[in-house]
């Protein structure tokens, strides 16, 4: 079945390193995807889109990177800060289905040690 | 920065009880949606709506639940009569696009059944 999920769920990296998180999706036809930053008792919040007809996005000291061959998609965070500590989730909206809603993964924590 | 707001934050009811969350989405967003996330679990797509009608639901969102949007400013979601499942953080989101892109979430409501 369609499944968007997430390979690690706890990552602990040191402070102005830099973060990778992953994320494995099964739905080739699913031609939309986000990644959402949820900090304790908070909604999430918009990070970066992608897409399918991208492979690469940059923003500020995020970018995703999307592998259709492989369905996969990661999220890197440049020179990790103590606040992006949080969970990250990916998501996709997958088209062929018919609906529209948002599917999400089901997270990873980011950790980030001083 | 705008921002979508819900009420109560947290919610305490008993099993049986009819509960309404309230929320204001963005003022210039027209597309309207309520998630949910269990303890530990994925979020959860329960319903969008647009122009005064539901336009996609999940099968979560049963004979039990309802939405509404009373005036020009709230959109409520109703649960007629709760169960124990229902509890759960319930977030409220909305956006410009159609196509459920880029949504900002609330902070959500924190529901527990009794």
């Amino acid at each position: 079945g369609e499944s968007v999920g997430l390979h690690l769920p706890t990552l602990s990296v040191q402070e102005g390193d830099n973060s990778i998180i992953n994320c494995a999706y099964s739905n080739s036809a699913s031609d939309y995807f986000i990644w959402y930053k949820q900090e304790s008792g908070k909604g999430p919040q918009f990070i970066i889109d992608i897409r399918s007809n991208m492979d690469k996005r940059q923003g500020q000291r995020v970018t995703v990177l999307l592998n259709k061959t492989v369905k996969h998609l990661s999220l890197q965070i440049a020179a990790t800060q103590p606040g992006d500590s949080a969970v990250y989730f990916c998501a996709e909206n997958g088209m062929d289905t018919g609906r529209r809603a948002l599917t999400f993964g089901s997270g990873t924590r980011l950790q980030v040690q001083p | 920065e705008p921002e979508v707001t819900q009420t109560p934050s947290h919610q305490v009811t008993q099993m049986g009880q009819e509960v309404i969350l309230r929320c204001v989405p963005i003022s210039n967003h027209l597309y309207f949606y309520w998630y949910r996330q269990i303890l530990g679990q994925k979020v959860e797509f329960l319903v969008s709506f647009y122009n005064n009608e539901i336009s996609e639901k999940s099968e979560i969102f049963d004979d039990q639940f309802s939405v509404e949007r009373p005036d020009g400013s709230n959109f409520t979601l109703k649960i007629r009569s709760t169960k124990l499942e229902d509890s759960a953080m319930y977030f409220c989101a909305s956006s410009v696009l159609p196509t459920n892109e880029k949504l900002f979430f609330g902070s959500g409501t924190q529901l527990s059944v009794l």
